[in-house]
C-alpha cells in the first residue's frame, strides 16, 4: 500500500525557476529517497536522506527531512527543460520494500 | 556499482497465455527482491516480495496464482504473469535487496507488458 503524499501532483514551471515538491508519510522510518523517472522509462534514484540528517545536497537537488512532521521535500534549482519528468518520494524501513508516494509530474518549459 | 538486470524490457503476448520476467542481480546476492506494478500515470505498487529459497508474500489484492513468483536462485527472480489479460498490460519493476550499506535496494529498469 502507498504511504506517502506527495505535493503537488503536478507542477509547471519556466526554465531557470525553482522547483520544490513535498512528500509526507505515516509510519517510521529509516530514510527517505526521491526518484525520478522519465515517461515510460525505469527509475533514476536522485538521493537518500537517513532518519537522522535534516538536509541534504547534491547537485542542484536539496532535499530535507523533518521527521516530527514526517515529512520531506525536494527542491531543484535552476530548473531545466531535461528535468522534466515524475519525481517519487520512497519510504523505507529495515529490510522492507520502498513504499512509494503517488508522485508530482513536474513539466518544466524552455 | 550494483546492477539489477531485467528482462525483456518489452514484450508483446497474446490474451490468454503467460509471459514470464526475469529480475537479476548482476553484482551482489539478493535473498529478498520485490515486484512492483505500475500503471500509466500511476505510481509503483508492490506486488509481491520474493526470498530465495521460499515462497513469496503477495500484497493484498494480488492473485498469486496469476502472478508466479520463483526466486530459485540468489541471483534470480521471475514474474510469470498467467493466462494474461489486456488489463494486465503495465509497467512490472523488481528491485533486489543487499543487506550491504545498510540494506539497500537497486531498481531494476522494468519490463512493459502489452497484452492484445
Amino acid at each position: 500500500s502507498q504511504q506517502g503524499e506527495e505535493d503537488p501532483q503536478a507542477l509547471s514551471i519556466q526554465e531557470g525557476e525553482n522547483a520544490t515538491m513535498n512528500c509526507s508519510y505515516k509510519t517510521s522510518i529509516n530514510n527517505l529517497q526521491w526518484y525520478r523517472q522519465n515517461s515510460g522509462r525505469g527509475l533514476v534514484h536522485l538521493i537518500l536522506i537517513r532518519s537522522n540528517e535534516r538536509e541534504k545536497h547534491s547537485g542542484r537537488l536539496r532535499v530535507t527531512l523533518d521527521t516530527s512532521k514526517k515529512s520531506s521535500s525536494l527542491l531543484i534549482t535552476a530548473s531545466r527543460a531535461a528535468d522534466t519528468a515524475s519525481y517519487f518520494c520512497a519510504t523505507h524501513s529495515g529490510n522492507t520494500p520502498l513504499v512509494f508516494g503517488k508522485g508530482t509530474r513536474l513539466s518544466v518549459i524552455a | 556499482g550494483a546492477v539489477v538486470s531485467q528482462h525483456p524490457s518489452r514484450v508483446i503476448c497474446k490474451s490468454g497465455t503467460s509471459v514470464k520476467i526475469e529480475c537479476r542481480s548482476l553484482d551482489f546476492q539478493a535473498t529478498t527482491m520485490f515486484w512492483y506494478r505500475q500503471f500509466p500515470k500511476q505510481s509503483l505498487m508492490l506486488m509481491a516480495t520474493s526470498n530465495e529459497g521460499s515462497k513469496a508474500t503477495y500484497e493484498q489484492g494480488v492473485e498469486k496464482d496469476k502472478f508466479l513468483i520463483n526466486h530459485a536462485s540468489l541471483t534470480l527472480s521471475t514474474l510469470t504473469v498467467t493466462s494474461a489479460h489486456p488489463e494486465d498490460s503495465s509497467f512490472y519493476i523488481c528491485s533486489a535487496l543487499t543487506s550491504a550499506s545498510g540494506n539497500t535496494i537497486y531498481f531494476g529498469e522494468g519490463s512493459w507488458l502489452t497484452v492484445v
